[in-house]
């Protein structure tokens, strides 16, 4: 199975802000990498997929990067709305793997 | 508009089984990939199973065995089948699809989840 590693787990930011979370893939996943925000008590919402791609209705403040097992999610300008829990997931062979995730909380 | 709607989580016993449904509208499930994917209270998630639409599977490994995704295409309805349920089974049960990429699991659409709790 691919292992996803994220990090950091948590971190403090203010509105603002400009932050970047890595998730590292345990072998090559070519370009099939997803990133998904959740808010408390909600499902999860797909961010970006194949690296950089923005789903539709995503503010571009929310960019993506990487290649083969190194990846990046960057918020350019933190909002109040962004404050949620990030997760990377691999979309490249089954089991399909999620990272651990990280919480992005407000300083 | 794509919807799911899931249902059937319940508390449960160790050793029972269960039933959860998908109500899916938008498309039909035998047009899509459909996925579970689970979630432990407070934990991260985890990919369970999916259905192609040629009707192939695929499980991970902490359920292959014990757990069956199915489809009814009259009633528009995806079914994860869970039989001897464990306490580390116990989950928020999504549903999810994905429209947008070129795999099954670029999920871009996903329902509110149901809470399936195995205790005694």
């Amino acid at each position: 199975d691919i292992q996803m590693t994220q990090s950091p787990s948590s971190l403090s930011a203010s509105v603002g802000d400009r932050i970047t979370i890595t998730c590292r893939a345990s072998q090559s996943i070519s370009s099939l990498l997803n990133w998904y925000q959740q808010k408390p008590g909600k499902s999860p919402s797909l961010l970006i997929y194949a690296v950089s791609r923005l789903q539709s209705g995503v503010p571009s403040r929310f960019s993506g990067s990487g290649s083969g097992t190194d990846f990046t999610l960057t918020v350019s300008s933190l909002e109040p709305e962004d404050f949620a829990t990030y997760y990377c997931q691999q979309s490249y062979s089954p089991p399909l793997t999620f990272g651990g995730g990280t919480r992005v909380e407000i300083k | 508009e794509v919807q799911l709607v899931e249902s059937g989580g319940t508390l449960v016993q160790p050793g029972g089984s269960l039933r959860l449904s998908c109500a899916v509208s938008g498309f039909t499930v035998s047009s899509n990939y459909l996925s579970w994917v689970r979630q432990a209270p407070g934990k991260g998630l985890e990919w369970v199973t999916v259905i192609h639409s040629d009707g192939k599977t695929d499980y991970a490994d902490s359920v292959k065995g014990r757990f069956t995704i199915s489809r009814d295409n009259s009633k528009n309805t995806l079914y994860l089948h869970m039989n001897g349920l464990r306490a580390e089974d116990t989950a928020f049960y999504y549903c999810a699809t994905s429209t947008v990429g070129a795999t099954y699991g670029d999920f871009d659409y996903w329902g509110q989840g149901t809470l399936v709790t195995v205790s005694s």
